[in-house]
């Protein structure tokens, strides 16, 4: 079946647009995630949407950053005000359940540049 | 102290080599802890969970040390497939915290 998808696979903006990032996940899937990977660097939590929960935002690095979903279906992450330190990678994972122990299948990823 | 640490290698080793990773984290209460692998400009993918009582994937072993807060990963006959990032994933409750992984080349 289909997997995470993410678009665009490539953004390049200037410094202080704003810019959009899109997840789909795999259908059914209750849990989606943002992750954010710099050059040579581990994966950062973002954010976490649980079904109709609350989204916990505690990995949000700055009030620039924001997320929303639909439901159980699209993400769209947005950063306004990009600066040279959002160029990063970012992932959308998603998962049958936001208990522990299940697997997390990740997207391939935006791979943002800010000039 | 980092949640999750790993040492970063590079690991380089000749086909056919046994060789282990470890990994550290510093939360006592983390419920999950899992080994991702992270292919060059991939996403990270699912290589196995870690239990307690240690678990075995044909040439994969995983290991877990709650009292150490310790896990280690061993692959033996390593092939030149295995070459990449192996990352050290914990779970403590919602989202996973990744170790910065531990790269792998296998050379022929």
């Amino acid at each position: 079946g289909a997997g995470v998808s993410q678009s665009p696979s490539n953004k390049v903006t200037e410094k202080g647009k704003d810019v959009e990032l899109r997840c789909d996940p795999i259908s059914g899937h209750t849990a989606l995630y943002w992750y954010r990977q710099r050059l040579g660097q581990g994966l950062e939590f973002l954010i976490y949407f649980q079904g109709n929960s609350a989204p916990d935002k505690s990995g949000l690095p700055s009030d620039r950053f924001s997320a929303e979903r639909t439901g159980e279906s699209v993400s769209t992450l947005t950063i306004q005000r990009t600066q040279q330190e959002d160029s990063a990678v970012y992932l959308c994972a998603s998962s049958p359940s936001g208990l522990a122990s299940y697997e997390q299948y990740f997207g391939p990823g935006t791979r943002l540049t800010v000039t | 102290r980092k949640e999750v640490e790993q040492d970063p290698g590079p690991f380089n080793v000749p086909e056919g080599a046994t060789v282990a990773f470890n990994c550290t984290y510093s939360n006592s209460a983390s419920q999950s802890f899992f080994w991702y692998r992270q292919d060059c400009r991939k996403e990270p993918k699912l290589l196995m969970s870690v239990y307690s009582s240690g678990n075995e994937d044909g040439r994969f072993t995983a290991q877990l040390n709650r009292a150490s807060q310790y896990i280690s990963l061993l692959i033996r006959d390593s092939k030149l497939s295995d070459s990449a990032t192996y990352l050290c994933v914990v779970n403590m409750g919602t989202a996973l915290i990744f170790g910065k992984g531990t790269t792998l080349s296998v050379s022929s």
